[in-house]
């Protein structure tokens, strides 16, 4: 089956401007988690979108947002673009269930190459 | 968000070279992933654990699930030059996915 689509895989933006990213899970998984990735940070956690609702939030400030949509397709969107913005944005799919014997596996899209300027 | 402690943080090997990483936390978790990630791409699921202490191959890799719930170690044997890249592990728990900082990987030819 699909795997995790991002779009779009590139994007050049300008200070102040904003952006969405979009991610389309892959079929049947419920949960869509967001991670800003930039060279010497890991990956950051942002937020996790389970059935439409925000289930975890990461430490990031008010204009990073998402949505989940009831096919389960998520976008993110940045507000207000700052320099430090710049980074892979990697959204990741999984099953969402929690109980500790879960096969509960995150997958990875290919990332949105955000680059403020 | 929390991160786990993975060891090393790089490594440069000579091609044919076994490798091991490892990965360790405070707390104990339910599953153990490690990835693998290629410069500009999405990290790729390599191995997942699902039991303390069990042991899980995948060609010329083997990834356990530590006895304490609190770590986890990837073996790469004989490393080839497409090795090459960033490795992380992944602890789960309940909902909540924590990774480690990676470990870098060269293969020298």
């Amino acid at each position: 089956k699909a795997g995790v689509t991002q779009t779009p895989r590139y994007l050049i933006k300008t200070r102040g401007q904003q952006v969405t990213l979009s991610c389309s899970p892959i079929s049947g998984h419920r949960s869509v988690s967001w991670y800003q990735q930039t060279p010497g940070q890991g990956l950051q956690f942002l937020f996790e979108y389970f059935s439409e609702t925000q289930r975890n939030k990461g430490n990031f400030p008010g204009r990073f947002s998402g949505r989940q949509f009831s096919n389960s397709r998520s976008e993110m969107n940045v507000s207000t673009l700052e320099l430090g913005d710049s980074a892979l944005y990697l959204c990741a799919s999984s099953p969402g269930t929690a109980g500790a014997l879960a096969k509960n596996i995150q997958y990875f899209g290919a990332g949105t190459r955000l680059s403020v300027l | 968000g929390q991160q786990l402690n993975q060891s090393p943080q790089s490594m440069f090997i000579q091609e044919g070279e076994d490798v091991s990483m490892n990965c360790t936390s405070s707390s104990i978790f339910n599953t153990w992933l490690w990835y693998k990630q290629d410069p500009g791409e999405g990290p790729v699921l390599l191995i997942a654990l699902y039991k303390a202490g069990e042991l899980t191959s995948n060609g010329r890799l083997t990834a356990q699930f530590g006895i304490t719930r609190k770590d986890s170690f990837l073996n790469i044997s004989a490393s080839i030059p497409s090795d090459v890249g960033i490795y992380f592990c992944a602890g789960r728990r309940r909902i909540q996915f924590y990774f480690g900082t990676g470990t870098s990987l060269t293969v020298i030819p």
